[in-house]
């Protein structure tokens, strides 16, 4: 156990569907991710926020859209996915100090299959 | 920009000795860490260096020479539990975590 949360744990959605991720850390951090795992591919970051405001986007295309409503929850709505954003869907937090990292603690991902 | 290199796949055999390599180019370096991934699990932290030198946690110790943007993990006695993926991440000063393509790790009896 992480103390990182992630829900649900598998998803399979059409190229139509609406549906949303949902992370909840219980670790007191300042600092939440959303970062995507392909087969054979290093970790690409998506979206990070510190202290509930968005620092970062990294070029993701607008089907998905982050939601932060407090610095414990963190989610990420889908909609009109295409088949090659399936993926391992992985949220993590950290606590940041001084503008320097911690160490991120990860949830167990979403697998989520586009068809 | 920073770049993060591992070998894609080892293989070893139960009680052996193995040692996954990172090679990365940063500026502002900040520490480099790695962690451990079993299938369909979670990233779980193993080590964390900043300074040049080896750090030891038991059966797992992890070196660094940041003048040769180099580190290795070390992970001694193999069980047949070790068998995951191996990441390797640099943070730089202000930035995010950078990640490599990650270490898969079989083990064999």
């Amino acid at each position: 156990e992480t103390g990182v949360t992630q829900t649900p744990r598998h998803l399979v959605m059409g190229m139509t569907n609406k549906k949303s991720l949902k992370c909840e850390q219980h670790l007191g951090h300042n600092a939440m991710y959303w970062y995507k795992q392909s087969a054979k591919k290093p970790l690409e970051l998506m979206f990070v926020y510190n202290f509930k405001e968005q620092t970062e986007n990294n070029s993701v295309p607008s089907r998905f859209s982050p939601e932060c409503p407090n610095s414990s929850h963190l989610f990420l709505h889908l909609h009109t996915l295409q088949p090659e954003d399936s993926a391992l869907y992985l949220c993590a937090s950290s606590q940041v100090a001084r503008g320097d990292n911690e160490k991120l603690f990860f949830g167990s991902g979403t697998q989520l299959s586009v068809l | 920009g920073q770049n993060i290199d591992q070998p894609t796949e080892m293989t070893a055999t139960e009680g052996a000795i193995v040692q996954i390599n990172c090679t990365y180019q940063t500026s502002g370096f900040n520490g480099l860490f790695w962690y451990q991934q079993h299938a369909g699990e979670a990233p779980t932290f193993l080590s964390y260096n900043v300074l040049d030198g080896l750090e030891e946690k038991g059966r797992f110790s992890s070196f660094l020479s940041r003048s040769k943007g180099y580190s290795y993990l070390l992970l001694k006695e193999l069980q047949m539990k070790d068998s995951a993926s191996y990441l390797c991440a640099v943070i730089s000063y202000g930035q995010n975590f950078v990640f490599g393509p990650g270490t898969r790790l079989s083990v064999l009896p």
